[in-house]
């Protein structure tokens, strides 16, 4: 069974700050881990994705996650926030079967003050 | 232009009744998938098709019914409902279920039922 935990409920920062979104999971085997985001009233949007090789994945709009096999983390970072990056950030985890299936984390909110 | 459309965008039921979710994607994909989203629950994963097969079913209850009766179409018939049915509901789709597919889904805009 794969867990998804994502330690804090809500982060808030101004922008031009760094940010740092959490994620931590459990699972024995191979796993494919991603993030994605979403804005109020709107469907889930696809931010980048983790299965192998260099630990430090870039994706869309600046942000980049980190692999740490060591501390079962993969956390989401961004060096300079706009306020439009204020949404809900999911992370998620998915066995590398032919099922498709994701199970994501609680989310992060992420409020960003001019 | 949006490439997966759900329809409609929000519905109220009545307790006991049925309704039916529309699921259209225009990316070429061939796996399409149902996730949840309430405001008791995160995401929950609850049905995936690839080639219009059923690859998973997370769903304990036989009320969900996916039907997919053109490769681009995933519809969820819901029956019986219930107003721990009330929730947001995604269709998704990706290229495929596995291999470097694997954990990269595009999302609808959700469909809002709300079960009074």
């Amino acid at each position: 069974t794969q867990t998804v935990s994502q330690s804090d409920a809500h982060v808030t920062v101004f922008e031009g700050d760094s940010v740092e979104l959490r994620c931590n999971y459990s699972y024995g085997g191979s796993i494919y881990l991603s993030w994605y985001i979403q804005h109020h009233g709107h469907g889930l949007q696809f931010l980048l994705k983790y299965y192998s090789g260099n630990p430090v994945v870039q994706g869309v709009n600046g942000f980049e996650a980190e692999f740490s096999k060591s501390d079962s983390s993969f956390h989401l970072r961004k060096a300079s926030v706009h306020w439009s990056d204020s949404a809900v950030y999911f992370c998620a985890v998915s066995a590398s079967t032919n099922t498709g299936k994701l199970t994501f984390g609680d989310g992060t909110v992420l409020t960003v003050k001019p | 232009d949006p490439k997966i459309i759900q329809k409609p965008k929000y519905l109220v039921a009545v307790t006991g009744s049925e309704k039916i979710l529309i699921c259209e994607q225009y990316l070429g994909h061939n796996a399409m998938y149902w996730y949840r989203q309430s405001a008791k629950k995160p995401l929950e994963f609850m049905f995936s098709y690839s080639y219009q097969k059923l690859m998973d079913n997370q769903t304990a209850s036989s009320r969900f019914q996916p039907q997919s009766s053109k490769k681009n179409h995933l519809d969820l018939q819901i029956t019986a409902l219930k107003p721990d049915d009330s929730a947001t509901y995604f269709c998704a789709s990706s290229q495929g279920t596995g291999g470097i597919n694997t954990g990269q889904l595009y999302f609808g805009e959700g469909s809002k039922l709300t079960v009074l």
